[in-house]
């Protein structure tokens, strides 16, 4: 079946200005996280919806906001980019997060976004 | 504040030697861990997991042992192989499920 598709998979856009990032999570799956690769700082949790809910948010700035429509695809916006958002931009989708430790994430490939 | 920690940024290993990844946690609460694996260009790939009520868990050549009391998790891979070369990720999660990374290490190991 088929994995987690992100799309656009790199972009490049300057300060000040906003951008959404998509995500189709695997068949079935109704959980969908968002996470920041930047180097030296290593996953950092974004938020994580299930049932077109956030269930979970991490410690980031309001511009950083996403939702989840009712296919469980979801998008992630963020306004009035700085140059630290540049990083990489991973997806993950999940068949539940309701039980600890039955949540393997699969992530799909990311988006890159670089802010100039 | 750093839930999950891995100090090392890189291992360089020997083809046919132990690969040892460390990770070290300070939520108590944390009760499922994970490694995955990440190559350049892709998303992490899960690798093996332990729940806290076990100390060992082995699938082929990769085995993670955890150290509750010293809040420690360890993967080693016997024998490395040049295509474990790799980001590895340690992960852990608590009640609610949300996972928490380390920062990686990066493997290499060498022909």
């Amino acid at each position: 079946k088929a994995g987690v598709t992100q799309t656009p998979r790199y972009l490049i856009k300057t300060r000040g200005q906003q951008v959404t990032l998509s995500c189709s999570p695997i068949s079935g799956h109704r959980s969908v996280s968002w996470y920041q690769q930047t180097p030296g700082q290593g996953l950092q949790f974004l938020f994580e919806y299930f049932s077109e809910t956030q269930r979970n948010k991490g410690n980031f700035p309001g511009r950083f906001s996403g939702r989840q429509f009712s296919n469980s695809r979801s998008e992630m916006n963020v306004s009035t980019l700085e140059l630290g958002d540049s990083a990489l931009y991973l997806c993950a989708s999940s068949l539940s997060v309701l039980s600890s430790g039955a949540n393997v994430l699969t992530f799909g490939a990311g988006s890159r976004l670089t802010v100039l | 504040d750093q839930q999950v920690k891995q100090n090392s940024p890189s291992l360089s290993v020997q083809e046919g030697r132990i690969s040892i990844l460390n990770c070290d946690y300070t939520n108590s609460m944390f009760d499922y861990f994970l490694w995955y694996k990440k190559y350049p260009a892709e998303g992490p790939t899960f690798l093996i997991s332990i729940s806290s009520i076990k100390d060992k868990n082995e699938d082929g050549r990769f085995t993670v042992f955890l150290n509750k009391s010293a809040k420690h998790l360890s993967l080693h891979i016997v024998p490395s192989q040049p295509g474990d070369s790799a980001v590895y990720f340690c992960a852990a999660s608590g009640p609610g499920g949300k996972l928490i990374f380390g920062q990686g290490t990066e493997l290499s190991v060498k022909p």
